[in-house]
């Protein structure tokens, strides 16, 4: 059965303390990875989608990278405003419909 | 370019009544999509549309009903809404339904069943 797990539930930072969001996935047949933020009230936003093991992908303070069971969200020196949920979502081969995680809180402190 | 549309925003509806939601997106987009977030569990998807006149169950059906009449509007309806259906809805369209498509989401409305 295809899962998605991610940990923590929620990370408080201060502002400017890097770390790392974390997305352990099994499915069959990655198809794709896709993470996502999402403020309070509104609707996620695309944020990157990962193909395949190794590959990398950068925008602004966030760095998305992929390996064959989990991705992982860095951000570096982050400031309030990534302040956000961020939601990790997998496609296989089952089927095309996106497998979503749970999120994680990301509450950055200035 | 709005992108993707829903109204209401937010709704209380009493146990037993009928309620449309309803979503237009401007990108002709041929798939469309609506979810249910709820506290502590993922995105779920309930009902989708790979084009028009065509559509497809997804994890959590039970109790709702779609139509795609055309490529722009894509509304779900609570025939006879029950308190386990209050959640935030989310309507969200992509190209194609393909595997490498991406999703995008309207901001959502909020339903509490009384």
């Amino acid at each position: 059965e295809d899962q998605v797990t991610q940990s923590p539930e929620a990370l408080r930072l201060q502002e400017g303390e890097s770390s790392s969001l974390n997305c352990s996935y099994t499915v069959s047949g990655l198809r794709g990875l896709f993470w996502y933020r999402q403020d309070p009230g509104k609707g996620p936003e695309f944020l990157f989608t990962l193909y395949s093991a190794g590959e990398e992908k950068e925008k602004e303070r966030l760095k998305a990278t992929l390996t064959k069971k989990e991705s992982f969200l860095h951000i570096t020196a982050p400031k309030p405003e990534d302040s956000a949920t961020y939601l990790c979502a997998v496609r296989g081969d089952s089927n095309y419909q996106l497998i979503w995680g749970a999120g994680t809180k990301l509450i950055i402190k200035p | 370019i709005a992108g993707i549309t829903q109204a209401p925003t937010s709704q209380i509806l009493a146990a037993g009544r009928r309620m449309t939601l309803r979503c237009t997106q401007d990108m002709r987009h041929n798939a469309m999509y609506w979810y249910r977030q709820d506290l502590g569990l993922g995105l779920r998807l309930i009902h989708y549309s790979n084009t028009a006149g065509t559509t497809g169950k997804g994890e959590v059906p039970d109790g709702y009903s779609v139509s795609r009449a055309n490529t722009d509007d894509f509304p779900l309806t609570l025939a006879s809404a029950v308190p386990s259906q209050t959640s935030v809805y989310f309507c969200a369209s992509s190209d194609s339904g393909g595997p490498t498509d991406t999703q995008y989401f309207g901001p959502g409305t909020r339903l509490t069943v009384l």
